[in-house]
């Protein structure tokens, strides 16, 4: 049973709309993570969070946005989607144990057309 | 930032074949970590590895952490169907900041024929 939630798990939408990919979980982790994977395999972070009201962006520059506001949901938000924003969105979260891996979601699959 | 260096990049195999992949740093790290990523899905942790010189096991796959902390290699037995998917390796650093962000591979695709 996961524990990471991602939503929708496919979308296709039009250029030019906004769009919010939903993310949350129920280990009660305070770091989150979200990551951009092109079909070339490649994980790229492009957002993450340290606790509530902590955002940070990552190594790959994004035009998407996050927040933070409550511990379990760190959702991120595209205003304008463009097809060049079509790929496959990563959400993770890791407890505080020293060495601790991420848990991931099953992924968003983004079609802007 | 910190890269690592994960080969190979694909790897077509038979079933029943033994398959090896490995991951290579010019940086030290405390933690290695090795994932395993289905088709449509997210990537899920195979085994962790958090002092140099360890060597664990998870049912057919076995992973080390090399002896100079720049290194991992995972070995995977006896090759089935399922194993198709995409390997990550990934690396921490307790020290700052960077305790926080894990360092991942480019990853290995690996194709089982049956």
């Amino acid at each position: 049973e996961a524990d990471i939630y991602q939503t929708p798990r496919y979308l296709v939408i039009g250029t030019g709309k906004k769009i919010t990919l939903e993310c949350s979980q129920t280990m009660g982790h305070d770091k989150m993570y979200w990551y951009q994977q092109d079909p070339g395999m490649e994980l790229h972070l492009i957002h993450y969070s340290y606790g509530v009201n902590s955002t940070e962006k990552g190594d790959l520059s994004s035009e998407s946005t996050v927040s933070r506001i409550r511990t379990e949901h760190f959702p991120l938000t595209l205003e304008s989607a463009r097809p060049s924003h079509t790929s496959q969105y990563l959400c993770a979260s890791r407890g505080n144990r020293t060495g601790q891996g991420y848990t991931f979601g099953s992924g968003t699959r983004l079609t802007v057309v | 930032g910190q890269q690592l260096n994960q080969s190979p990049q694909s790897m077509f195999i038979q079933e029943g074949e033994d398959v090896s992949m490995n991951c290579t740093s010019s940086s030290i790290f405390n933690t290695w970590l090795w994932y395993k990523q289905d088709p449509g899905e997210g990537p899920v942790l195979l085994i962790a590895l958090y002092k140099a010189g360890e060597l664990t096991s998870n049912g057919r796959l076995t992973a080390q952490f090399g002896i100079t902390r720049k290194d991992s290699f995972l070995n995977i037995s006896a090759s089935i169907p399922s194993d198709v998917g995409i390997y990550f390796c990934a690396g921490q650093r307790n020290s700052g900041g960077s305790n926080y962000k894990l360092t991942f591979g480019k990853g290995t695709l690996l194709t089982v024929n049956p």
